[in-house]
Formats: structure tokens, sequence, C-alpha cells
């Protein structure tokens, strides 16, 4: 089955740029996702890229796929206190009926 | 105006028992799905529904029945609750399978 990884961690400063990076095997799949998750709430689908594009970019977050390398990153410009969260990828199956999710990457913004 | 509601927020109970968690949709999405993270954060789907009708099983012990009794609820009960059943359970719809989904805001089981 789809296997995504993501690195367990991530500690920034207020103000600079963020980058998430996520893994993943199957290279079938169509659509990838990244949510985020505050204490004790749900997840937040933050947006989505289509496995035909490069790149996305949506205010401060931009997406970048490399398919060739399987490899999908999150990069959140100008940081702020309130981007501290658990950030989770999503890659949906070929059949497009599943997602499987990373471990998620937790961001902590120092002032 | 709660997308997607999700009923207790917490429940803790004993080993042995048998409960039920809530879930219910405003959006109109045809595809409702059960989540479970545990304590690692780590996320994995546990069952997917379309149009009531059950699309994904993964894996998951008999003890757990989800039940969708239309479009906009999927309830999900647990028989015999073990320890191990501790976790966060998270509801969640989408338009189609596996597209964009919207989550619930979780219920944190607590099996003592």
């Amino acid at each position: 089955g789809e296997d995504v990884e993501q690195s367990l961690f991530l500690s920034v400063r207020e103000g600079d740029s963020s980058v998430i990076n996520c893994t993943y095997t199957d290279s079938s799949s169509t659509y990838l996702y990244w949510y985020k998750q505050e204490p004790g709430a749900g997840l937040q689908l933050l947006t989505y890229i289509f496995s035909n594009m490069d790149m996305k970019q949506d205010q401060r977050l931009t997406v970048l796929l490399n398919k060739k390398d399987k490899h999908l990153s999150l990069r959140i410009a100008d940081t702020q206190t309130g981007d501290s969260a658990i950030y989770f990828c999503a890659v949906e199956n070929n059949a497009g009926n599943m997602l499987t999710f990373g471990g998620g990457t937790r961001l902590m913004v120092k002032p | 105006d709660t997308a997607v509601s999700q009923t207790p927020k917490y429940l803790v109970t004993q080993m042995g028992n048998d409960k039920s968690i809530k879930c219910e949709q405003n959006l109109g999405h045809d595809t409702m799905y059960w989540y479970k993270q545990d304590s690692k954060k780590f996320l994995k789907i546990m069952f997917s529904y379309n149009n009531k009708e059950l699309i994904i099983n993964e894996t998951v012990p008999n003890r757990f029945s989800p039940k969708s009794p239309d479009k906009a609820h999927l309830n999900l009960h647990i028989n015999s609750l073990e320890l191990g059943d501790s976790a966060v359970y998270f509801c969640a719809s989408s338009t189609g399978q596996g597209r964009e989904q919207y989550f619930g805001p979780g219920t944190r089981l607590t099996v003592t």
C-alpha cells in the first residue's frame, strides 16, 4: 500500500519561512493535500495540488510537487505564531477513494 | 452552522463496555469516513461510506461497526471496548470519494 513519510518536528522563528516536506511511494497518486491540526481540534484542509502541476500558490502557502522524486513540500511564508500546529500531508490513491496520511510534522514558531 | 459534528467530544468508559459515537454533516456530501488517530498523532482510515454503502473497511476488528442511516450521518458503534481502542476518532466527509475531506472536531475515547 501507499507509504507517506514526514519529518516529525520543525522549529522556526516568527517571520521566517517554514518548509515542511513529505515523501510518498505511489506514483499514480492523483491529488495531494496539506492539512493543519491545531491542539484539540480536527484537521483543517489548507490546500491541495493535482498531480499534473508542479507548483500551487495560495497567499502565504506554496506547494511544490516533484513527481519524479515523489516529493511534496509546503512552504509557509512569513510564519506566524498562529501557524504553530501539526501539518499532515495526504495522498489520494489512484482509485480516488482513499487518502493516506503522513505521520504529521509538528511546527513550532518561536516569537 | 457546524459542517461536520461529532458527539460526544469526550468519552471515558471501562473495558468490555459497548459505546457509540455519532457523526453528522450538513454539507450535502455523499461520502463519509471514520479515522482513528493514536497517541503519536498517526491518522489511519477505518471506514468509508458512499451514499450509505460501505466502500472501505481497512482491517478494522469486527467489534467496530459503522452504521449510516442516511447520507448525512455515519455512526460508529464499538463492542467490547479494549484498552487499545483509546484514541481520538475523527469523522470526515467529502463530495466524492477521497476528495477534499472536511473533518469533525474529534471524539477522544479513553478506555480504562
